[in-house]
């Protein structure tokens, strides 16, 4: 299947600096990529879609200037979470989009960055 | 409502024991579903998806949809150990082909030995 690669897999950083996320399909062009937040024990919530060469587009709730992304290349898509804070800590996943057929298309996840913000 | 609802567990089998795991949706235009399986720790991974009615069968695992009730399930036929993970139901939503996925809550799965 396709490979998705997502750096870093750990970081750990003060309150109030800024941290930046990669999501790169390796073997792919992926217009689209997805940004996903999972809390302890929670399900996977749909952050943003990242669309190649325009603005992303954010879920109902999530800040826009607090989860920068970056979707500048077909295959390499940036979120960079700014001022973090501790309750910005949580595992961060991202996903390209495979179309599979006319109407359906297959998700392939990045390995996750846990991201703790002390 | 939630758009994808899971019953989140523990689900507990015995090994060798069939797990069945269930998903409800709410969007009646959705046409494809999907099963991930997510270890602790680490990010989801693809096990089957499924776009008719009916049955779809792969190894051990098969997926049944039933679009008039708006259920899918996942089978787990000869749990094993090594099968105990969290199991995500995922939907996309009937608004264009977007390629947004809306998951439910996962259920968690422990094969007992």
């Amino acid at each position: 299947g396709a490979v998705v690669s997502q750096h870093p897999s750990r970081v750990i950083c003060k309150s109030g600096t800024s941290v930046k996320i990669e999501c790169r399909s390796l073997d792919f062009q992926a217009t689209t990529m997805f940004w996903y937040r999972q809390f302890p024990k929670k399900s996977l919530m749909l952050m943003a879609t990242s669309n190649e060469g325009s603005k992303a587009t954010y879920e109902q709730g999530v800040e826009k200037d607090k989860f920068l992304i970056n979707h500048a290349s077909l295959t390499l898509s940036t979120l960079t979470v700014t001022s973090a804070h501790p309750e910005d800590s949580s595992f961060y996943i991202c996903s390209a989009r495979v179309v599979v057929g006319q109407l359906n298309t297959e998700a392939f996840f990045g390995q996750g960055t846990r991201l703790t913000v002390v | 409502q939630k758009e994808v609802e899971q019953n989140s567990g523990p689900l507990s089998v015995p090994e060798g024991a069939i797990a069945s795991l269930n998903c409800t949706y709410s969007d009646r235009g959705s046409q494809s579903f999907f099963w991930y399986r997510q270890y602790s720790g680490k990010s989801p991974e693809l096990i089957m998806f499924i776009y008719s009615n009916g049955d779809k069968e792969d190894g051990r695992f098969t997926a049944q949809l039933n679009k008039a009730s708006q259920y899918v399930s996942l089978l787990i036929r000869d749990s094993q150990p090594s099968d105990s993970a969290t199991y995500l139901c995922a939907v996309p939503p009937w608004a264009g082909n977007t390629g947004k996925l809306i998951f439910g809550q996962g259920t968690t799965l422990q094969v007992k030995p």
